[in-house]
């Protein structure tokens, strides 16, 4: 299996300022289609997940382009420009490239 | 709108069956790949079973295999969770969802509880 982790997981911010979360595969999520199903989640206190971010660095619709991902093959990143309020939340990266899919354990950020 | 309704959970006693529920409306139900993922109390996400459009392909963490089986009725615009010999490491908020890995928007419900407890 496909074991993700992440760093780091618990990031205090402060408003306005920017933050940066890694993610790590085990092994490549090059799929052999070409692309790399690598995934963002933000899940904001009592509320289900919400995809940002797909194959990388695709955001989603309604997504704010404060947040970016980047990265390649094993390695990538999610960075928030300017840390918001509504920002506070756990966020976790999904694999979609190999069975089964796997998370990483989650980045609580919070405000400082 | 868009919606994934679930239903079923409760609150069962080590080694009971229980079948969860996942209503979609607003949503082509049947062109999508439907997935559940739990999350137990404080903790994270963990993918629990996908299956195919057409149901043709199902796909299980390897936690639950042969105990958890994955159903669909595009008919009905619904999908299950088949959950036997429940354990109380199985006790979890369970998610249905949409979970694409491209553009077209992925989607969750709010989740239904499932405890086991004695």
């Amino acid at each position: 299996d496909v074991v993700m982790t992440q760093s780091p997981l618990s990031l205090p911010v402060t408003l306005g300022q920017p933050a940066s979360i890694s993610c790590r595969s085990s092994q490549s999520l090059v799929h052999s289609d070409g692309n790399t199903y690598l995934t963002w989640f933000q899940q904001r206190p009592g509320q289900s997940p919400r995809r940002l971010i797909y194959k990388i660095s695709n955001r989603d619709s309604g997504v704010p382009d404060r947040f970016s991902g980047s990265g390649s093959a094993t390695d990538f990143t999610l960075k928030i420009s300017g840390v918001e309020a509504e920002d506070v939340g756990v966020y976790y990266c999904m694999q979609h490239t190999h069975w089964p899919l796997t998370f990483g354990p989650g980045t609580k950020l919070d405000i400082k | 709108e868009v919606q994934l309704e679930e239903s079923g959970g409760t609150l069962v006693q080590p080694g009971e069956s229980l079948t969860l529920s996942c209503a979609a409306s607003g949503v082509p139900f049947s062109t999508y790949w439907m997935t559940w993922v739990r999350q137990a109390p404080g903790k994270g996400l963990e993918w629990v079973a996908t299956i195919k459009e057409d149901g043709g392909e199902k796909y299980y963490v390897d936690s639950v295999k042969g105990r958890f089986t994955i159903s669909r009725d595009n008919a009905k615009n619904s999908l299950y969770l088949q959950m036997n010999s429940l354990r109380a490491e199985d006790t979890a908020l369970y998610y249905c969802a949409r979970v694409t890995r491209g553009s077209a928007s992925t989607i969750w419900g709010q989740g239904t509880l499932v405890s086991v407890s004695s």
